[in-house]
Order: structure tokens, then C-alpha cells, then sequence
């Protein structure tokens, strides 16, 4: 079972780079999240899909984009790189966003912005 | 104040110990919470819900006290496998149900 699968695991950018990570889940979920979590901090939201074609800011959006043109994939990308956007990136799942409806997360994205 | 409070720790305990994480909230309208379970550089798991009357699941037991805006987890004879970081998490009800993470409390079991 393939559950929520991220690409890449690891990557490092120089300062001002594009990237994109990709987040393909298989268990046919509406709902679909971008985390990101910094040491000593919990994991913030940065962007949320209800579902296909839609999208919308969670806690800490600036300086990234997500899209949803697929109902499995959820994309995020960064368009200028900065060093504040090191961190580790999950990308996680839900059937809905009912309280008993537990998110599952991918196994996450190591990025270091030089 | 952050949303959900935790005492990072760690805490260091034998094999065998009785441990408990507290972990507090800010916003009453919170709807529903939860412990994750985080390993090393891995991705967060649910380990169990926490219902309002305290439930237990094998050696884990949660408790809630929305009065006190205040949820623990015990674990019982902590075997090494248990070491990991504990996330306590709660969601508000709303467009999407928010989950709020606690940044977590290491727990380190020793033989």
C-alpha cells in the first residue's frame, strides 16, 4: 500500500531556485495538506485542497503555491528559495476533514536553501 | 502563547516505567484531540484519539479535561520501541477542521 508518497525525499537549493514537490496519494482522499515543521515548533499548515481544482492558504503560506489539478496530487511549489524555507516538508490526507477522519502523512521532504 | 502547549522533555525512563505527557490548549471551541507519534526524521503517525470520558488502547491510556483545557497520555511498562516524540494535536471544527500540533515531548526508553 502505497498511501501518501512525496517526491523528493531530499534536496538542496541555492538562494533565489524554483522547486516543486510533488505529493501523490492513492487512497482516493478529498482533502490534501502541506506541512511544514521547524525544530522546537509544531507542524504548521502552509496550504490545504478541499478537493480537485481548489486550494486555499493555511497558516504560513508566504512564499509558497500549490495547485490541485488532480484529485491524487497536491503540488507545492517555491519560487524563489529562500534560507527561512529550510525545513521538513509533510504532505498528508484525509477522506474529509471530519474529526474522525485521521490525516495520513507522506514520509516527508528534507530541504536545505543555501 | 502557542495554541498547543507541550513540555518537550526528554524523558529518560527504564524499561518497565509508568510515564505520562501533559500537554495544554488555548482556544476552548476546540473540537477534538489526538496523540501522534513521531519517530526520528519520520513522518507523524495517529497513535490514538482522545475521547471526553479517557480512553485507553493496550498500554496507552488519554485522558481530556476540557475544563482545564488539558490532555495527558499515559503509557504503561514503557518498552524501548516506545521512544519517540508524542504530538499532541487538537482540531477546530471549521472549513476544513484545523489540526493545531503541539511541537511534542520526547520520550527516550532505556534498557
Amino acid at each position: 500500500n502505497a498511501g501518501v508518497t512525496q517526491t523528493p525525499k531530499f534536496r538542496v537549493l541555492k538562494t533565489g531556485q524554483s522547486m516543486t514537490l510533488l505529493c501523490a496519494q492513492d487512497m482516493n482522499h478529498e482533502y490534501m495538506y502541506w506541512y511544514r515543521q521547524d525544530p522546537g515548533m509544531g507542524l504548521r499548515l502552509i496550504h490545504y485542497s478541499v478537493g480537485e481544482g481548489t486550494t486555499a492558504k493555511g497558516e504560513v503560506p508566504d512564499g509558497y503555491n500549490v495547485s490541485r489539478l488532480k484529485k491524487q496530487n497536491f503540488l507545492l511549489g517555491l519560487e524563489s528559495a529562500a534560507p527561512s524555507q529550510t525545513s521538513v516538508y509533510f504532505c498528508a490526507s484525509s477522506y474529509r476533514g471530519n474529526s474522525n477522519q485521521p490525516q495520513h502523512f507522506g514520509d516527508g521532504t528534507r530541504l536545505s536553501i543555501l | 502563547r502557542k495554541e498547543v502547549e507541550q513540555d518537550p522533555g526528554p524523558f529518560n525512563v527504564p524499561e518497565g516505567a509508568t510515564v505520562a505527557f501533559n500537554c495544554t490548549y488555548s482556544n476552548s471551541a476546540s473540537q477534538s484531540f489526538f496523540w501522534y507519534r513521531q519517530d526520528c526524521r519520520k513522518e507523524p503517525k495517529l497513535l490514538m484519539s482522545v475521547y471526553s470520558s479517557g480512553n485507553e488502547d493496550g498500554r496507552f491510556t488519554a485522558q481530556l479535561n476540557r475544563a482545564s483545557q488539558y490532555i495527558s497520555l499515559l503509557i504503561r511498562d514503557s518498552k524501548l520501541s516506545d521512544s519517540a516524540t508524542y504530538l499532541c494535536v487538537v482540531l477546530f471544527s471549521g472549513g476544513y477542521n484545523k489540526l493545531i500540533f503541539g511541537a511534542g515531548t520526547r520520550l527516550a526508553v532505556h534498557p
